[in-house]
């Protein structure tokens, strides 16, 4: 079935990085634009980036711009967030989502996983 | 960056009550608007897209309306099932802002 299998999350210190990685399954992972999602523990959800289904083209949410990568490998079906530069506030159940539509972007999330969970200690 | 107010942020409600959540965009959005479900523990699920368009197997209960600036989700009659958060999300323009949350809470 269509699914999605955040792995990666770990407790690690402040300046550290950490890769997250998304394994995908059940559909062309290569058509679909991908996200990121995270939600800090008591906060609600907040949108991180966004890849395309080739890769070619990313957006950042403000603040983990320049401290984090999204990437994709099509060949492995698998979608990863490099997070540098970690700080406190990057604490968070992070998600992984697909678009609802194909070769595009910005058409709502229809399938996530679980979440993976980073804590960042000071 | 565009910007999306949610209100209200917790909502005490009955089975069998009517419900209805707000967003708020600035500037406008047209009818890039997302709402989602979100249970502890577990992964968000997309209930309307488009502003106003069901998700497959999401149940008919579940409406929602809007264009422009301003949106509603609206539950028709609460069910046990539907206690959680819920969100709006712009995708008009990246980043897809998501708002502030409603969390439904029984009453």
């Amino acid at each position: 079935q269509v699914q999605l299998v955040e792995s990666g999350g770990d407790v690690v210190q402040s300046g550290r990085p950490l890769r997250l990685s998304c394994a995908a399954s059940g559909f062309t992972f290569s058509n679909y634009g991908m996200y990121w999602v995270r939600q800090a523990p008591g906060k609600g959800l907040q949108w991180v980036a966004v890849i395309s289904y080739d890769g070619r083209n990313k957006y950042y949410e403000d603040s983990v711009k320049g401290r984090f990568t999204i990437s994709r490998d099509n060949s492995k079906n698998t979608l990863y967030l490099q997070l540098n530069s970690l700080r406190p506030d990057d604490t968070a159940v992070y998600y992984c989502a697909r678009d609802r539509v194909g070769y595009v972007w910005g058409n709502g999330m229809d399938v996530w996983g679980r979440g993976t969970t980073v804590t960042v200690s000071s | 960056d565009i910007q999306v107010t949610q209100s209200p942020s917790s909502l005490s409600a009955s089975v069998g009550d009517r419900v209805t959540i707000t967003c708020r965009a600035s500037p406008s959005i047209t009818s890039s608007l997302n709402w989602y479900q979100h249970k502890p523990g577990t992964a968000p699920k997309l209930l309307i897209y488009d502003a106003s368009r069901l998700q497959a197997g999401v149940p008919s209960r579940f409406s929602a309306s809007g264009s422009g600036t301003d949106f509603t989700l609206t539950i028709s009659s609460l069910q046990p099932e539907d206690f959680a958060t819920y969100y709006c999300q712009q995708t008009y323009n990246p980043p897809h802002s998501f708002g502030q949350g409603t969390k439904l809470e029984i009453k």
